[in-house]
């Protein structure tokens, strides 16, 4: 079993709607969590961090079930310009860093 | 600007012939790491540095060799290259604090060995 999954996608959805992704982690001592956003054959950038409270940054909201070990980032009123692989990105002790291997999303007109 | 640069951006070789490719960045970070991503499987560590002459290994380390004489230089060296070694390459840096530990990458080194 990986140590972080994703749904790979793609996730092919129309402009304008909400789209959802989940990603879980096995390892229960795992202490930080991220989404970052990498478009095509270019480098990841951090689109956000997750907290146990939950954080939303304008259309954009990741939330973190510890409980069931997994993270979710919430895309509404989604644009052409989203379009891209979206990373969970897992960090355990001081330097262990786990990348899921990506979920791709393609909005459509 | 605070960046992350890499050299070569693109690099064709032959098996066997030592490369390096060179990664910088100023923004004094104490964390430096690189990753290789090939389709399907996601980025994977290679090594990672927590500090000057403090280099570890991360989950792919065979094949490379690291070094961190300066914080803000982390080389990637291939010995000696072979095929399966063909992927695109990022550095990153991090602060790497309880605070402040999201990574920021390199542009990317596109290798090929033949």
């Amino acid at each position: 079993r990986k140590e972080v999954e994703q749904d790979p996608g793609p996730f092919n959805v129309p402009e304008g709607a909400t789209v959802a992704f989940n990603c879980t982690y096995s390892n229960s001592a795992s202490q930080s969590f991220f989404w970052y956003r990498q478009d095509c054959r270019k480098e990841p950038k951090l689109l956000m961090s997750v907290y146990s409270s939950g954080n939303e940054d304008g259309r954009f909201t990741a939330q973190l079930n510890r409980a069931s070990q997994y993270i979710s980032l919430l895309i509404r009123d989604s644009k052409l310009s989203d379009s891209a692989t979206y990373l969970c990105v897992v960090s355990g002790s001081a330097s262990k860093i786990i990348f899921g291997s990506g979920t791709r999303l393609s909005i459509r007109p | 600007e605070a960046q992350v640069t890499q050299n070569p951006r693109y690099l064709i070789t032959v098996t066997g012939k030592k490369l390096t490719v060179t990664c910088s960045q100023n923004m004094n970070h104490e964390y430096m790491s690189w990753y290789r991503q090939d389709p399907g499987l996601g980025l994977r560590q290679i090594y990672y540095s927590m500090n000057v002459e403090v280099t570890d290994k991360g989950d792919v380390p065979e094949g490379y060799k690291v070094s961190r004489k300066e914080k803000r230089n982390f080389p990637l060296i291939l010995e000696s290259p072979s095929p399966n070694q063909t992927s695109l390459y990022f550095c990153a840096s991090s602060l790497f604090t309880s605070e402040h530990n999201e990574q920021f990458f390199g542009p990317g080194t596109r290798l090929t060995v033949l």
